[in-house]
């Protein structure tokens, strides 16, 4: 299968400050990539879709202001929150796929803690 | 969107079992995967199955996408087994996004 690596797997943020996740296709290019969120014992949410080299694409209710999403190449993806609150502390996770690629694969997820 | 639904929520089963977990959705599919999530939070996949039968190792799949549900099946348990189980389905009406079920947490006990 496709490899999906994310990075960090692990980051502590006072409030107020800003992270940036990375998200790599690493044997592959990946035109689409979708950041998730999980919250404890909670399934996973999708927040964006971002497709390489356009505007990233929000689901209902995610603030796109808070949670910018740049694929600027066909390997990678990055999601920064921004002035983090301890409200999204929360286990974030990317996938991608490619055009014609219907199964999705994953990274190892960030687990973010906003102290 | 499409709902997707898995039962049972929770299962709890002495080492050596066997269990079926169930997803069902809400409309027709051109994706189905089962996940497994391990206790460090990374998803493995465990299927890709639209449709038809898989079978890999103790576990196998099968998914009637006529009737709009899969099921997973798990022979002679394991403690590795436990975790939480994830059913995710996509169409490419929903933009080929996957729409997660609420999972089944899975507790295999020696």
């Amino acid at each position: 299968g496709a490899v999906v690596s994310q990075h960090p797997s692990w980051v502590i943020c006072k409030s107020g400050t800003s992270v940036k996740i990375e998200c790599r296709s690493l044997d592959f290019q990946a035109t689409t990539m979708f950041w998730y969120r999980q919250f404890p014992k909670q399934s996973l949410m999708l927040m964006a879709t971002s497709n390489e080299g356009s505007k990233a694409t929000y689901e209902q209710g995610v603030e796109k202001d808070k949670f910018l999403i740049n694929h600027a190449s066909l390997t990678l993806s990055t999601l920064t929150v921004t002035s983090a609150h301890p409200e999204d502390s929360s286990f974030y996770i990317c996938s991608a796929s490619r055009t014609g690629m219907t199964e999705a694969f994953f990274g190892q997820g960030t687990r973010l803690t906003v102290v | 969107g499409i709902q997707v639904e898995q039962s049972p929520p929770d299962l709890i089963l002495q080492e050596g079992a066997n269990s079926t977990l169930r997803c069902n959705f809400s409309d027709s599919v051109n994706n189905l995967q089962w996940f497994h999530q391990n206790p460090w939070g990374q998803l493995i996949n465990l299927f890709y199955i639209p449709s038809g039968t898989k079978q890999n190792g103790r576990l196998s799949a099968t998914t009637v996408a006529t009737e709009r549900y899969s099921l997973l099946y798990i022979s002679s348990s394991q403690t590795t087994d436990s975790g939480v189980y994830f059913c995710a389905v996509s169409n490419m009406e929903y933009g080929n996004k996957l729409v997660f079920g609420a999972g089944t947490i899975l507790r295999v006990k020696s």
